[in-house]
């Protein structure tokens, strides 16, 4: 059983249409929630840490939430720029290292 | 650029040989780690290093080695490779007292086991 969902797998959007992915996790005691971004052929790239229920964090377009059992990542207005996959990732109490999601992969049309 | 190295950027091997996938980090992190990334998959912790000297397994241990003799070090070792082994690599490093733990990945070794 996957401990962190996402979805979408895929999304496509066109440029200035805004739309949020998501994450799900199902165990507790979570001790940070972390969304990262990964552009074709490189290694993912870090965006926000977020650790307690109502938590926000913004970065130009994106912006990342998080609730008890999942976060948000809304994209405002996105540009041809913001396509990658988006892979959210959790750390437990009783964890020594990040479980990661499948990803969301988002493509932005102009 | 300071950051993680990793080599090779690709590499086609032969099945039952052995391969070091090369990670070397510059920013003094005290934990390192090994991911596959596998379309469908995901990324997967193969092993880990908190600190120096010290090692432990992650979720996809099997046939896959690591040491940790020095900061800046971490090599995975495939003794035998098989084509379940066929995956892209990335090593990624953390330094918690700073920052938590955020990872910073290297640019992944992309490993064919023919």
């Amino acid at each position: 059983e996957d401990q962190v969902t996402q979805s979408p797998e895929a999304l496509r959007l066109q440029e200035g249409e805004s739309s949020s992915l998501n994450c799900s996790y199902t165990v507790s005691g979570l001790r940070g929630l972390f969304w990262y971004r990964q552009d074709p052929g490189k290694g993912p790239e870090f965006l926000f840490t977020l650790y307690s229920a109502g938590e926000e964090k913004e970065k130009e377009r994106l912006k990342a939430t998080l609730t008890k059992k999942e976060s948000f990542l809304h994209i405002t207005a996105p540009k041809p720029e913001d396509s990658a996959t988006y892979l959210c990732a959790v750390l437990f109490q009783a964890g020594t290292a990040l479980i990661f999601g499948k990803g969301t992969t988002l493509s932005v049309s102009s | 650029i300071a950051g993680i190295t990793q080599a090779p950027t690709s590499q086609i091997l032969a099945a039952g040989r052995r391969m070091t996938l090369r990670c070397t980090q510059d920013m003094r992190h005290n934990a390192m780690y090994w991911y596959r990334q596998d379309l469908g998959l995901g990324l997967r912790l193969i092993h880990y290093s908190n600190t120096a000297g010290t090692t432990g397994k992650g979720e996809v241990p099997d046939g896959y080695s690591v040491s940790r003799a020095n900061t800046d070090d971490f090599p995975l070792t495939l003794a035998s490779a098989v084509p379940s082994q066929t995956s892209v690599y990335f090593c990624a490093s953390s330094d918690s007292a700073a920052s938590g733990e955020k990872l910073f990945f290297g640019s992944g070794t992309q490993l064919s086991v023919l």
